[in-house]
């Protein structure tokens, strides 16, 4: 059973929608993390979060601990965009990962 | 600072043989993980290290093998190359481990084994 479960797994947009991810866990946690992989396979890391909401640039991270579900908000979507956006949380003394979920957004 | 490097970047083995995927970080960080990324999976912790000469075990360390013999590098082995072992691996570092620590990764290595 995944600890972490993400959707959707593939998501479509057309340039300047509005896009959201969700991330949902099943473990109690501290923090919560948003990765991104570009389509050359690096990972960076987004957000860490344990509260709230979190704003970098047009992405927006929020998190709800008792309901154990996160959110990753892309506001008017760019082609830049594209990726695989992972959640990530530390339990057991591992760092467990969601499956990622693939945006493509199109001109 | 070059951050977290691999090598190589792609490989493809046959069935049965050996090599070893490097890794490598600049950040003077204490720890340091090994990840294999399967289609349609989370990343899965091989291996991981708290310190130079210091290893343990993570999710899936069945055939492969790690050391840490300075802090910045990292290598893992990989014995009797399967094609179950057809992956890519992610090395990551840390500069402590627990819920609110950033792992900065490197590129990866995409492995085939034939």
């Amino acid at each position: 059973k995944n600890e972490v479960e993400q959707s959707p797994q593939n998501l479509t947009a057309q340039e300047g929608e509005f896009i959201t991810i969700n991330c949902s866990y099943s473990v109690g946690i501290s923090a919560l993390h948003w990765l991104q992989q570009h389509p050359g396979g690096g990972i960076v890391s987004l957000f860490m979060l344990s509260s709230g909401k979190k704003k970098h640039g047009r992405l927006i991270a929020t998190i709800n601990i008792q309901e154990k579900h996160s959110s990753l908000h892309i506001t008017a979507s760019h082609p830049r965009d594209s990726a695989v956006y992972i959640c990530a949380v530390f339990f057991n003394n591992d760092m467990r990962f969601g499956a990622g979920t693939r945006l493509t957004v199109k001109p | 600072n070059a951050g977290v490097t691999q090598t190589p970047k792609f490989r493809i083995l046959k069935i049965g043989q050996s090599m070893t995927l490097q890794c490598t970080q600049d950040m003077n960080h204490n720890y340091m993980y090994w990840y294999r990324q399967d289609p349609g999976m989370g990343l899965k912790l091989i291996y991981y290290s708290v310190g130079a000469g210091i290893t343990d075990k993570g999710e899936v360390p069945n055939g492969y093998n790690v050391s840490r013999s300075t802090t910045e590098d990292f290598p893992l082995r990989l014995e009797l190359a399967a094609p179950s072992q057809t992956s890519v691996y992610f090395c990551a570092s840390s500069s402590s481990r627990g819920s609110y620590n950033e792992q900065f990764f490197g590129p990866g290595t995409r492995l085939t084994v034939l």
